[in-house]
């Protein structure tokens, strides 16, 4: 079985032009995350959906940031306009869905974002 | 605000020794993740648990919900083993889930 897919795997832009990272879950998994990862500040949750609705987005740092998941099979993370300080690597990962934060996630190979 | 807490920050150790990793955490939870990265970036996910100890191969993981402390423990530790290793809880309300800075660990042969 195939794994998390993200795409792309990297990703090189210049400040202020939009960027959208794609996912696509674990058949049969019904929710989604979205990571990102810095040197500075880790591992951090931006959204959670759960059965295609955001439960969770606290996390999202600003308005530039948004997420869609617009089926079982598919969600994009768009930033617009991108920034320096956007530049991470960004992680999706999926579980079954059926206990929100208590089961086991599986994790995509992420993409790592670079903003000149 | 759930404070996660890891150490020690970096690990280097000799092939075989026996590895210790600790996490704390500070307020009440419902479940501990241990994770892996490697270092090529990957993530896979070792351990969920919620009480007690879980066992794969050479790892064992142990949670003390009383203590709000768990600990990752490697066997007979390898080189493949070097990574980070990162924990990470839900808070008891199964809201947003906060991770360690993660344990650098570095296995020599």
């Amino acid at each position: 079985d195939a794994g998390v897919i993200q795409s792309p795997r990297h990703e090189v832009t210049e400040m202020g032009q939009e960027v959208t990272l794609r996912c696509k879950p674990i058949s049969g998994h019904n929710s989604l995350f979205w990571y990102r990862q810095t040197m500075m500040r880790g591992l951090e949750l931006l959204i959670y959906f759960n059965n295609n609705v955001p439960i969770d987005d606290s996390g999202m740092p600003e308005d530039r940031f948004s997420a869609k998941m617009p089926n079982a099979s598919f969600s994009t993370l768009k930033i617009q306009p991108s920034e320096p300080r956007d530049s991470a690597v960004y992680f999706c990962a999926s579980s079954l869905g059926t206990g929100g934060y208590q089961e086991t996630q599986y994790f995509g190979p992420g993409t790592r974002l670079l903003v000149l | 605000k759930n404070e996660v807490e890891q150490s020690p920050q970096n690990l280097t150790a000799q092939e075989g020794e026996f590895i210790t990793i600790n996490c704390s955490y500070s307020v009440g939870i419902s479940a501990l993740h241990w994770l892996q990265q490697h270092p090529g970036g990957g993530i896979v996910s070792l351990f969920m648990l919620s009480s007690g100890k879980k066992k794969h191969g050479r790892l064992i993981a142990t949670i003390n919900i009383q203590e709000k402390h768990s600990s990752l423990h490697i066997t007979a530790s390898h080189p493949r083993d070097s990574a980070v290793y990162i924990c990470a809880t839900p808070n008891f309300g199964n809201e947003k889930l906060t991770f360690g800075t993660g344990t650098r660990l570095t296995i020599i042969p």
